[in-house]
């Protein structure tokens, strides 16, 4: 267990519907950070949150959606998903700017059809 | 072309060491990290190396980095079959806000 919790594990829905991710990051780490890893595109990074307010942006849709809370945990909302978002979804929290790099989570492994 | 380039497999016989190799493109990286990402996990931090250091050595593995011609490599000794793995390697630079960029990872093959 690495401290960083995902949830769900997997998520089935159909185009053009909206779902929302959660994680929950590592006791004390006030960076969250969302990655998409799909087959051909390889890990990308979409968006960091730093202690509720957005820190810095990738290559995220505009479909896309987050938020931090107080609690620091965060959600990922995707919406009018398309074929192509199927990918699996990370979670990452850290220490800001630490050299220890990242606490992945498990991932939530999401399927349009 | 990519930030971070590795090839995207390695097969190796149990007991051989294993070399993945990675090039990137930033000369201003800082950090260069290995993560390890086993079947249904996430990513695990291996090791990281600043890029003022030309080795680094924790246990069996490995870091060489060479920053004139961008090129870090993983060297895993006595490979065993629970080293296969998806390894990738990143960097990251205060320019992009230290967020790691990350290669599409080298799929290591472990046989017997």
């Amino acid at each position: 267990d690495s401290g960083v919790t995902q949830t769900p594990k997997h998520l089935i829905t159909a185009t053009g519907q909206r779902v929302t991710l959660r994680c929950s990051p590592r006791s004390g780490d006030l960076s969250v950070y969302w990655y998409q890893q799909s087959l051909d595109q390889g890990l990308q990074f979409l968006i960091q949150y730093y202690n509720g307010e957005e820190r810095a942006k990738g290559n995220i849709l505009e479909r896309f959606s987050a938020q931090q809370f107080p609690d620091l945990h965060s959600e990922l909302n995707l919406s009018s998903l398309e074929l192509g978002d199927s990918a699996l979804y990370f979670c990452a929290s850290s220490v800001e700017r630490g050299p220890d790099g990242y606490t992945f989570g498990s991932g939530t492994r999401l399927t349009v059809v | 072309g990519e930030d971070v380039e590795q090839s995207l497999f390695l097969s190796v016989r149990e007991g051989d060491s294993s070399v993945i190799n990675c090039t990137y493109t930033d000369s201003s990286s800082t950090y260069l990290y290995w993560y390890k990402q086993e079947p249904g996990a996430g990513l695990q931090l291996l090791t990281y190396i600043f890029s003022n250091m030309d080795m680094k050595q924790d246990q069996r593995l490995t870091v060489l980095l060479n920053k004139k011609d961008k090129h870090l490599s993983l060297r895993i000794a006595d490979t065993q079959t629970g080293d296969s793995a998806i390894y990738f390697c990143a960097e990251s630079h205060s320019g992009g806000s230290y967020i790691p960029t990350f290669g599409r990872g080298t799929s290591l093959i472990v046989h017997p």
